[in-house]
Formats: structure tokens, sequence, C-alpha cells
């Protein structure tokens, strides 16, 4: 199975409400990041958390990073119809140079 | 603006004829991947590339191969395309890691759609 993969697999929320998605890992990690992706187009970099840290923030994005039981969370708040994507989480490998990313969750944002 | 660009953005190919998708970044950046996108898999490293004329595999180069003679290009070469090869290719940028391993998020190009029939 994959090194980070996400749950729930898709979300659908109401506008206004808040988002948690999830991620876990299995090996040792230098930093975990977030991507958004619009159907079909690049990913886009939202925020990157790295291993000695425990929360990062970031506008509405909140992430947290829990190394003990290799997970990490995406929170986003006060969610817009304009929020609708898929979100993925990569994680850089200790001692390689490799980046590898989960298979995503689906977020439905409705007006 | 700062971006990675990728061409084609939509290719269809017949079995076994040779293609090479482009992608060129304008940040000075060192290290530059390739991934594909297939749905239920999630991304999956094909190369990388930490500097000029240096490449490595990542999870799955089988069929593929790239080369790095220059810091900005890092094109995708399919010497003779296969039907299991269709799926989205994705160029991403990122600067050297930092001290501790890699620091910097990734930029990614707009995505190539490669049909092979």
């Amino acid at each position: 199975s994959q090194q980070g993969e996400e749950d729930p697999q898709a979300l659908s929320i109401q506008e206004g409400e808040n988002a948690t998605m999830n991620c876990s890992y299995k090996t040792s990690i230098n930093n975990l990041q977030w991507y958004r992706q619009n159907s079909g187009r690049g990913l886009v970099h939202l925020i990157l958390i790295r291993s000695n840290e425990r929360e990062k923030h970031s506008g509405r994005l909140r992430v947290t990073l829990d190394t003990s039981k290799k997970s990490s969370s995406l929170l986003i708040t006060a969610s817009r119809a304009a929020d609708t994507a898929s979100y993925f989480c990569a994680t850089w490998l200790t001692d390689t140079d490799k980046l590898i990313f989960g298979t995503g969750t689906r977020l439905q944002v409705f007006p | 603006e700062a971006q990675v660009t990728q061409n084609p953005r939509y290719l269809i190919t017949v079995t076994g004829k040779k293609l090479t998708v482009t992608c060129s970044q304008n940040m000075n950046h060192e290290y530059m991947s390739w991934y594909r996108q297939d749905p239920g898999l999630g991304l999956r490293q094909i190369y990388y590339s930490m500097n000029v004329e240096v490449t490595d595999k990542g999870d799955v180069p089988e069929g593929y191969k790239v080369s790095r003679k220059e810091k900005r290009n890092f094109p995708l070469i399919l010497e003779s395309p296969s039907p299991n090869q269709t799926s989205l290719y994705f160029c991403a940028s990122s600067p050297l890691r930092g001290v501790g391993g890699a620091n910097y998020g990734y930029t990614f190009g707009s995505g190539t759609r490669l049909t092979v029939v």
C-alpha cells in the first residue's frame, strides 16, 4: 500500500463548514507537505511541516503532525466553493531524495 | 512569472512511436522530477534529477528515459510507448534540499495528458 494514505477518500460539506483530512504514513520522514489539485490540473503546494514541528498555520489552513502516530491532518476552516479540489499529502522520506504522494482526498464544497 | 512549462498539454500517439514531453522551469531550481498520475494510484515518481547531468530512477522508471543537459530543461522520453503508459504526466521542480533534508515545496507544471493507442 501507499506510503501516504489520505482519509477520507471523499468529503462533501457546505460552504462555511470546516473540512478535515487525514494522512497516515509508514516510514520516517523529513517533512510532510500538502498539495491541492483542481480537476486534471497541476498540483499547487499549500503547506510544509517539518518532522520536528507539531502544528503550522497558513491563512485558513491548519496542519498538524504527530510523528509518534505517523499521521497528519489538514484543517480548512470556513470552507468556500472555491476550495473544491483534491488534496494530497506527500512525505519526504528521511535520507532519500524522494517525495512520495498519497492517493488524495476529493473535497466537494457546496454553496 | 515563476513557472514550470510542459508541452504538449495533450498528446495522442500510436504504440511504438517515440515521443518526447518537454519540461522547462525559469526559477533556477536544481531539483526536477517527473510523475505520472493514474486513477486510484495517486502520483508515482518516474525519474528525478538533483542537478545537471545527475538523474536517478523513481518508483516507476520502466519504459522512460530522461536527460538533464541544462539546468532549466528536463525532457521525458518514451522510446517505444505502450498503452499502459497512457496517463497524466507532471513535471515538477524545487530548490535543492537544505540542511536536514528537502524543505521546499514543489512547483508543478500543468500536466500532459498522454494517450497511447
